[in-house]
Parts: structure tokens; C-alpha cells; sequence
């Protein structure tokens, strides 16, 4: 079965500051990962995906992740913060063990307070 | 394109009552998806579909029901609404079930049972 873990609930950055948004993950196979973002009362924005290739990965806003296949991690990072980046952050993955067309298994969530 | 669309965006039900969940998506895609976001919790999945008269369980299926008999739509059912159903409804769509396809999702439906 697939996991994710997001060990920090909340991160707490000032404005300007580089920011780190945790995420390790547990999958049979090779993992398909993602970074989704949550403002306040709206759905889940997708940010940026690791398939394959290059480690580094770019998304929208700004956002990169970085995949480390021997730690398993898929960390959000951005090397400027801004406090229109505050919202709830998701790490997701899917592998294909399961054979299927199932869904995406998520993280708890990490909330990204940006400080001015 | 609207993208994928929600409603209602909040209700509230009595315990019993029964109600759908209603989720349309313009982007002609044949995959979708229900899934439930509880505080401090990720998304679970609860239902899926890969194509219209297609529909499978996820990961949390218990108390609901699901149809999809067009390409645009899929609702989902609550036939007995119980406070543990109180929850964030979310529905998402893709066009393919390979892993490594985004899935999109709608802006939610607030949900709480009383």
C-alpha cells in the first residue's frame, strides 16, 4: 500500500525568506508524485507532479521539488517566499501496484503561514 | 472552460435525510473521482469512474452511491445522512487513469450533518 507523510503540520516562514514544505512517501513501485495547494474555502490547485527524468521539478507561483529517490522525499520549495503564498499544502502520490484507475493517496496537509 | 464544477457549495442535512452531491466537468474527460477531506486529515477516496456506466469503490465507499451515465457528470449519493458523514466533498476528473496524470478538481462541497 502507498503512504504519505507530511511531518509538519504547520511551517512558518517570514516574507523573503526561502521555504521548505515536507513530504516523504512509502510505494511499492515507482512513485508518481504530487504538490497541491488549498486556499481557504476553495479545491485543491495542482502545483507541480514528478513522472520521471530530471529530480528538479518547476511548478506554478514560483514552486520547485526536489525528488530524492533514496531518502523517498518530494520536498516543496520556493526560494522566496511571499504571504500570498499562506494556504494548505498537499503532497499526494500514486504508483501502479494497485492496477487501476484509483486515486491519489494524500498527506495530512501542511499549513504555510507567511509572516510579513 | 469552467473546469470541473460543485454543487451545492454548503448544506446541511438532518440525520436520515438523503441527498446528492452534484459534479460536472467540461473537460471531456472520461476519468472521476469523489473523495472526502476531514479536519486535519488528507483527501480519501470514496468512489471513482473511468468512463460513463463505469463506476468502482475507493478507499472509503460506506454510505455512498454513485452513477455516471454521461461523460460530463457524476453525483454522488448519501441515501442516510450520519454525523460522521460531515465532511468536505471534493470531486476531481483526468483524462487518463495512468499515474502520472493531473487530476483536477472542483471547489468543494461543504457538507454537515446534524
Amino acid at each position: 500500500a502507498q503512504s504519505v507523510a507530511q511531518p509538519e503540520d504547520q511551517v512558518n516562514v517570514a516574507e523573503g525568506n526561502p521555504l521548505t514544505v515536507k513530504c516523504t512517501y512509502s510505494v511499492s513501485g515507482n512513485p508518481y508524485l504530487f504538490w497541491y495547494v488549498q486556499y481557504p474555502n476553495r479545491g485543491l490547485q495542482f502545483l507541480l507532479k514528478y513522472i520521471t527524468g530530471d529530480n528538479l521539478v518547476k511548478g506554478s507561483y514560483g514552486f520547485e521539488a526536489e525528488f530524492n529517490k533514496s531518502q523517498t522525499s518530494f520536498h516543496l520549495k520556493k526560494p522566496s517566499a511571499l504571504v500570498s503564498d499562506s494556504a494548505l499544502y498537499f503532497c499526494a502520490v500514486r504508483d501502479m501496484s494497485g492496477g487501476g484507475a484509483d486515486g491519489l493517496t494524500f498527506g495530512k496537509g501542511t499549513h504555510l503561514i507567511i509572516q510579513p | 472552460n469552467a473546469g470541473v464544477t460543485q454543487t451545492p457549495k454548503f448544506r446541511i442535512l438532518k440525520i436520515g435525510q438523503s441527498m446528492t452531491l452534484q459534479c460536472t466537468q467540461d473537460m471531456n474527460h472520461n476519468y472521476m473521482y469523489w473523495y472526502r477531506q476531514d479536519p486535519g486529515m488528507g483527501l480519501k477516496l470514496i468512489y471513482y469512474s473511468v468512463g460513463a456506466g463505469i463506476t468502482d469503490k475507493g478507499e472509503v465507499p460506506n454510505g455512498y452511491n454513485v452513477s455516471r451515465s454521461t461523460t460530463e457528470d457524476f453525483p454522488l449519493r448519501l441515501e442516510l445522512a450520519a454525523p460522521s458523514q460531515t465532511s468536505v466533498y471534493f470531486c476531481a476528473s483526468s483524462y487518463s487513469g495512468l499515474p502520472g496524470v493531473t487530476q483536477y478538481f472542483g471547489p468543494g462541497t461543504r457538507l454537515l450533518v446534524l
